[in-house]
């Protein structure tokens, strides 16, 4: 495997189910982040991690829980979604930025239907 | 607080022509960068060009080049020579401030390439 990969690619879950999703990196990257793209929206960041730790976290509600046990592994803990949760989830990583702000490389995204 | 803004929904262009996507952004940062991303219909996004802010040059790759107006806070991409394979939802990004992790997006631009 190269690049940025997410598993599932697809995931249709109900309200009451807890499920994540997973991505991992291959590039030798420190920094990795999620991202919700939503139709007819501009992407949301929604967490960043850097070096394990994270970063940010852009008012993100509760049930969805980020978790990165190392640099080249991050979870999406989701719980009690709703249906505007819907949306393709995207994953990104990046070297840690320092002086320069390293381009960030995407994987294909779980597509998320909550019902 | 970042923008970034994309007025062209939708475009098409007849294979081998030249398109023009265009972008405009602002920021307070006085270093920032900028990205184009293309994401085709399989939903990986990948990265175009990328243009530093300090850099008066016009970043080119290949058959991509963009037109950085940094006093008019504009940056388009042009495409020479469309391939069916550009095809692709089209993503202007902006990074403010050296080290920053935030990628603000505009809401893209669906490009269909016309055989």
């Amino acid at each position: 495997e190269t690049g940025v990969t997410q598993t599932p690619r697809h995931l249709v879950m109900g309200m009451t189910n807890k499920k994540s999703l997973k991505c991992e990196q291959h590039l030798g990257h420190n920094a990795m982040y999620w991202y919700k793209q939503s139709a007819k929206k501009p992407l949301e960041l929604m967490f960043v991690y850097n070096f394990k730790e994270q970063t940010e976290n852009n008012s993100v509600p509760s049930r969805f829980s980020p978790e990165c046990p190392n640099s080249s592994h991050l979870f999406l803990h989701l719980h009690t979604l709703q249906p505007e949760d819907s949306a393709l989830y995207l994953c990104a990583s990046s070297r840690p930025s320092g002086r320069e702000t390293d381009t960030q490389y995407f994987g294909p995204g779980t597509r998320l239907t909550v019902l | 607080a970042q923008t970034v803004t994309q007025s062209q929904p939708e475009m098409s262009v007849q294979e081998a022509e030249t398109v023009t996507l265009s972008c405009t952004y602002d920021t307070s940062e006085s270093n920032y960068y900028l990205f184009w991303y293309k994401q085709p219909p399989s939903r990986q996004m990948i990265l175009v060009i990328r243009q530093e802010a300090y850099k008066q040059q016009n970043a080119t790759e290949n058959r991509f080049s963009v037109n950085f107006q940094k006093a008019a806070k504009s940056f388009s991409l042009k495409i020479s020579d469309s391939q069916l394979g550009d095809t692709a939802m089209y993503f202007c990004a902006l990074a403010g401030g050296a080290g920053s992790y935030q990628l603000t997006f505009g809401k893209g631009t669906k490009l269909s390439v016309i055989p």
